[in-house]
C-alpha cells in the first residue's frame, strides 16, 4: 500500500530564504506524486505533479520538486520565499491501478517571517 | 471552465442527525472523489465514483455513503452523526482518462456536529 511521510509539521523561513519541504513515499508500483497547497478556509490547489517523465518538475508560483527514486523522496523547493507562500502543503501519492485515490501526507504548515 | 462546486459551504448539525453534501464536478469530468479532513487524522479518502459506480472505498463505517448521478454530480450522506464527524469534507473531480489525472478540489463543506 502507498504511504507518504512529510518530515516537519511546521516549517518557518524568512522572506527571501530557501523553502524546502520534505516528502518521502512508499509505493509498490511506480508512483505518481503530487504537491498540493491549502490556504486557510479553502480547498486544495495543485502545485505540481510527477508522472514518470522528467525527474525535476516545475510547478506554479516558482515551486519545483525533484523525484529521487533511490531515496524515495519528492521534496518541494522554492529559491526565495514570499509572504504569500504561507499556507499548508500536502504531498500525495496516487494509488493508481485505475483509481483516482490519493494518499496524503499529514501536511507541513509553512510560516514566512518578514 | 467553472471549478468544482460544493454545497453547502457550512453546516451545523446535532448528534444523531443525518446530512447530505453535494458536489458538482468540472464539466466533462467523470470521476468524483470525497475526502475527510480533520486536524487529527489529516486528509483521508472516503470513496470515489466513476460513471455512477463506486470504484473505490476508504476505511470508513457504513454510516458514510455516496452516489453519483448521470450528470456526474455526486452526493455523500452521513447518517447518525457523531461528534467525530466534524470535519472539512472535500470533493475532487478528474477526467479519469486512465493516467495520472490531476484531481481538482472544491472549497469543501465545513460540517460541525454538536
Amino acid at each position: 500500500a502507498q504511504s507518504v511521510t512529510q518530515l516537519g509539521s511546521h516549517v518557518s523561513v524568512s522572506e527571501g530564504a530557501l523553502v524546502l519541504l520534505r516528502c518521502n513515499y512508499s509505493s509498490s508500483v511506480p508512483p505518481y506524486l503530487f504537491w498540493y497547497v491549502q490556504y486557510p478556509n479553502q480547498g486544495l490547489q495543485l502545485l505540481l505533479k510527477y508522472t514518470s517523465a522528467a525527474t525535476l518538475v516545475k510547478g506554479i508560483n516558482g515551486f519545483e520538486a525533484e523525484f529521487k527514486k533511490s531515496e524515495t523522496s519528492f521534496h518541494l523547493t522554492k529559491p526565495s520565499a514570499h509572504m504569500s507562500d504561507a499556507a499548508e502543503y500536502f504531498c500525495a501519492v496516487s494509488e493508481g491501478g485505475g483509481s483516482e485515490k490519493l494518499v496524503f501526507g499529514k501536511g507541513t504548515k509553512l510560516t514566512v517571517n518578514p | 471552465k467553472a471549478g468544482v462546486t460544493q454545497t453547502p459551504r457550512y453546516l451545523i448539525k446535532t448528534r444523531g442527525q443525518q446530512v447530505t453534501l453535494s458536489c458538482s464536478p468540472i464539466s466533462g469530468h467523470r470521476s468524483v472523489s470525497w475526502y475527510q479532513q480533520t486536524p487529527g487524522q489529516g486528509l483521508q479518502f472516503l470513496f470515489e465514483y466513476f460513471s455512477e459506480t463506486q470504484r473505490n472505498k476508504g476505511n470508513f463505517p457504513g454510516r458514510f455513503s455516496g452516489r453519483q448521478f448521470s450528470n456526474s454530480r455526486s452526493e455523500m450522506n452521513v447518517s447518525t452523526l457523531e461528534l467525530g464527524d466534524s470535519a472539512l469534507y472535500l470533493c475532487a473531480s478528474s477526467p479519469s482518462t486512465g493516467g495520472a489525472d490531476t484531481q481538482y478540489f472544491g472549497p469543501g463543506t465545513r460540517l460541525t456536529v454538536l
